[in-house]
């Protein structure tokens, strides 16, 4: 099976912009999450979707968003870009079947706001 | 509050030798825990899991362990090869999806 893809790999943006980061997960997996990676702050959870539904959601401000297609791929929004969005974004997908399961990672996205 | 944290932000190890990354939790409703290898510019890559249910779990040169009563677990590589050098992050999850990760710890194995 192909693994967890990121797009882009790369993106810089100025302040006030926004962007939209596109992660399409392993076949057959349906849940999607998000996570934040930067030096001062470590790897940090965003957001989860499930069918099309947030399922869970982390400690950042309501300029971050996402959405999950009937395909499985998501995406991430982030408007008003500012200097501290500057980071790697990750992406991970999971079977979601009942009990125990690992999250695989995509390469990321790597945000530069300039 | 950081629930998960890998207190040595750095180790060094000799190849051919053990390296032992170590991972402290508080937060008691975890019950799975996940050991990831990263390099820069990439995504986490998964190494090895284990069950609360379980204290250690095996799989080729990777062992962790866990210990509840301590809330403490361990990842232990055997032997340690040049090609492990990378960051290890330890991620603890509870009745949901989300991984709550360790700061991490950068290992150099040095030939």
């Amino acid at each position: 099976k192909a693994g967890v893809t990121q797009t882009p790999r790369y993106l810089i943006k100025t302040r006030g912009q926004q962007v939209t980061l596109s992660c399409s997960p392993i076949s057959g997996h349906r849940s999607v999450s998000w996570y934040q990676q930067t030096p001062g702050q470590g790897l940090q959870f965003l957001f989860e979707y499930f069918s099309e539904t947030q399922r869970n959601k982390g400690n950042f401000p309501g300029r971050f968003s996402g959405r999950q297609f009937s395909n499985s791929r998501s995406e991430m929004n982030v408007s008003t870009l500012e200097l501290g969005d500057s980071a790697l974004y990750l992406c991970a997908s999971s079977e979601q079947r009942r009990g125990l399961e690992t999250q695989y990672f995509g390469p990321g996205t790597r945000l530069l706001v300039l | 509050d950081q629930q998960v944290k890998q207190n040595s932000p750095s180790l060094s190890v000799q190849e051919g030798r053990i390296s032992i990354l170590n991972c402290d939790y508080t937060n008691s409703m975890f019950d799975y825990f996940l050991w990831y290898k990263k390099y820069p510019a990439e995504g986490p890559t998964f190494l090895i899991s284990i069950s609360s249910i379980k204290d250690k779990n095996e799989d080729g040169r990777f062992t962790v362990f866990l210990n509840k009563s301590a809330k403490h677990l361990s990842l232990h590589i055997v032997p340690s090869q040049p090609g492990d050098s990378a960051v290890y992050f330890c991620a603890a999850k509870d009745a949901g999806n989300m991984l709550t990760f360790g700061g991490g710890t950068r290992l150099m194995v040095k030939p």
